[in-house]
């Protein structure tokens, strides 16, 4: 059984501070990861993605890969109120990507003004 | 913007009776998938499909099936509704046929309501 574990939240960040998200999976062939956003009443959106072992950038945003530990993070740098939200941390095992994509339940963030 | 439609948004109906949603996309893909989303319990697939007439059952398949008739849609069934199938239900697409990168694009989701 594949397995994405997240902590649920919610957690709080003071705006302008480093927001830290976490993710761990189960599954040892898992090859690509995935990082969505996904407001209230709304749908995931894609934000990050990371394929290989360490730090990926973009903008505000970085993903950490350690396949070692089987563990994925995403930092949020200068958090502002607009990206409270609930994260999915999202992984692939297979190679081809039909079988779609294991979620974890989600961190609920918030930023505090 | 993915060009992935859903419908219906928003539906109600009664224990028993069959329901179908509907996911459009215009954007040629050819992998497509039926997620349900609840409280607790994440983002779980139900069914995807590989190309036209090809599906496959994901984690939480019982009490529904597809059809992909076109590769620009995409069905899920409900042949006889249950209170336990009250979700809001997310299709997605992808990997990009040219990169296969893995990830995943959503439309905006129906709720489902089954009382």
């Amino acid at each position: 059984q594949k397995e994405v574990e997240q902590n649920s939240g919610p957690l709080s960040v003071p705006e302008g501070a480093i927001a830290s998200l976490n993710c761990t999976y189960s599954d040892r062939g898992s090859q690509s990861f995935f990082w969505y956003r996904q407001y209230s009443g709304k749908s995931p959106e894609l934000i990050m993605s990371i394929y290989s072992n360490g730090d990926k950038e973009d903008g505000r945003f970085t993903a950490q890969l350690n396949k070692a530990s089987q563990y994925v993070s995403l930092l949020i740098r200068d958090s502002q109120p607009s990206d409270s939200a609930t994260y999915l941390c999202a992984v692939r095992v297979s190679g081809g990507g039909a079988d779609g994509l294991t979620f974890g339940k989600g961190t609920h963030l918030i930023i505090q003004p | 913007d993915a060009g992935i439609t859903q419908s219906p948004r928003h539906k109600v109906t009664e224990t028993g009776t069959p329901v179908t949603l509907r996911c459009h996309q215009t954007e040629n893909h050819r992998y497509m998938y039926w997620y349900r989303q609840d409280p607790g319990h994440g983002l779980r697939l139900i069914h995807y499909s590989y190309g036209v007439k090809d599906t496959d059952k994901g984690e939480v398949s019982d009490g529904y099936s597809v059809s992909r008739s076109k590769t620009e849609d995409f069905l899920l069934t409900l042949e006889s509704a249950t209170s336990s199938q009250t979700s809001v239900y997310f299709c997605a697409i992808g990997p990009r046929r040219d990169t296969h990168t893995g990830e995943l694009f959503f439309g905006e989701g129906s709720r489902l309501t089954v009382l």
